[in-house]
């Protein structure tokens, strides 16, 4: 069974521009979820769909983030414009349950 | 205060001794406890998880979790080289599938 799945793995912008991430959840999971680690901090919640619906967005920094999951399957994180301060790797995670398997991660560099 | 506190190490352990990795959390209402091992530049890799005070084995692993204390620990034995990683402490606050709160985690180096 295929695991969750990021694309790209690597990003790297200028500020100002725009930059979309893609995560394919393990299928059948209705619930998938976003992460962001930023250099030397700990892991951070951003934001948690249930099937196409948003449960919790108390994590998003800003509205220069939008996140979509349309139809329940995959989901994009959008960052527009981008900010240097939003250089790190964003997690996505998906689980059936109570345990979230992590996708490999995207690294976002903003110069 | 931080919601899920670990000492970030790093854990120098002899190989084939037994690694101890701890965790305190804040908020009482919290209700699964997660233990993820990363290795440099990978993602997040669940190893154990546990739900109810006690202990639960899993091969060379044991996770412990003391609600009264707020206190989840990880413990490695016979630990090899290839448990050189950060181990990060997770929490979820609901018994729900919600967000997980992580730790900074420590980083364990296991020596041959």
């Amino acid at each position: 069974e295929a695991g969750v799945t990021q694309f790209p793995s690597h990003s790297v912008i200028e500020k100002g521009q725009t930059v979309t991430l893609r995560c394919d959840p393990i299928s059948g999971h209705d619930n998938l979820y976003w992460y962001r680690r930023v250099m030397g901090k700990e892991i951070k919640f951003l934001l948690h769909f249930v099937k196409e619906s948003k449960q919790d967005e108390s994590g998003m920094p800003n509205n220069r983030f939008l996140a979509e999951r349309t139809g329940g399957t995959y989901s994009t994180l959008k960052v527009q414009p981008a900010e240097l301060e939003d250089s790190g790797v964003y997690f996505c995670a998906s689980s059936g349950g109570r345990t979230q398997y992590f996708g490999p991660g995207t690294r976002l560099l903003v110069l | 205060q931080k919601e899920v506190e670990q000492n970030s190490g790093p854990l120098s352990v002899p190989e084939g001794a037994i690694a101890s990795l701890n965790c305190t959390y804040s908020d009482r209402g919290s209700q699964s406890f997660f233990w993820y091992r990363q290795y440099s530049g990978k993602s997040p890799e669940l190893i154990m998880s546990i739900y109810s005070n006690g202990d639960k084995e899993d091969g060379r692993f044991t996770a412990q979790l003391n609600k009264a204390s707020q206190y989840v620990s990880l413990l490695i034995r016979d630990s090899q080289p290839s448990d050189s990683a950060t181990y990060l402490c997770a929490v979820n606050i609901k018994s729900s599938a919600s967000k997980i709160i992580f730790g900074s985690g420590t980083r364990l180096s296991i020596r041959p």
